[in-house]
């Protein structure tokens, strides 16, 4: 069965420092990756996603970037977290064949800027 | 784009009552469409799904209903439980984009 993993699960960060959020897939092959910020009580909003290796789609243009170094492997990037950086981040992934696929999330990483 | 409005925000009701959550969107070309529970500190789950080829789909407590034409879609829990108690998300799809709704909080009160 496919899993998906994220890390960490909090995170307590200074203003201006650097970020790095990871997220794997096991299970499954050429997925499509995703992520997502949630603020607190709000709905989701998509960052990024991916369709292969390298292929990155930003949604929300802001500081933050990501890569996928890796067919299963997402990363989420910032060179100076501001204050507006805080939520809940979350991960997904959906099978690719051909649409109409769910996505699955991990449990996510809560974000804290002070 | 496609733009996916949810209702109510908060609902409550009483533990064996039946809680329905509504859900319109404005693509007609979204052709599946997802529902999310997702409980406090955690990602949310899939609990149930429909396609647009279906007009209404059932597991065990929960349903849902889709309405093409009218373009909304809405899912229904019966009898109801404590442990459905969360927040809930609807999401409208074409090919891999998703668009999610802005979430409905569900009490049951035991």
């Amino acid at each position: 069965s496919q899993t998906i993993h994220q890390w960490p699960a909090t995170l307590v960060q200074p203003v201006g420092s650097p970020l790095s959020l990871e997220c794997t897939v096991e299970g499954t092959s050429n997925p499509n990756l995703y992520w997502y910020r949630q603020a607190a009580g709000r709905g989701l909003q998509l960052l990024f996603y991916s369709v292969g290796i390298g292929q990155i789609s930003s949604e929300v243009p802001q500081n933050l970037s990501a890569s996928r170094p890796q067919d299963r492997q997402f990363i989420l990037s910032s060179k100076k977290l501001l204050l507006s950086d805080s939520g809940f981040y979350l991960c997904a992934w959906s099978a690719v064949a051909g649409g109409n696929q769910p996505q699955h999330f991990g449990d996510g990483t809560r974000l804290s800027i002070l | 784009g496609e733009n996916v409005e949810q209702h109510p925000s908060t609902l409550s009701v009483q533990e064996g009552d039946s809680a329905v959550i509504k859900c319109t969107y404005s693509d007609s070309a979204s052709n599946y469409f997802p529902w999310y529970k997702q409980e406090l500190g955690k990602g949310p789950q899939l609990i149930i799904d429909i396609r647009s080829n279906v007009g209404e789909k059932k597991d065990q407590r929960i349903a849902v209903t889709l309405n093409k034409t009218a373009k909304h879609f809405s899912l229904h829990i019966t009898e109801t439980q404590p442990e459905d108690s969360a927040v809930y998300f609807c999401a409208a799809s074409f090919g891999n984009q998703f668009y999610f709704g802005t979430g409905t909080s569900l009490t049951v009160i035991p």
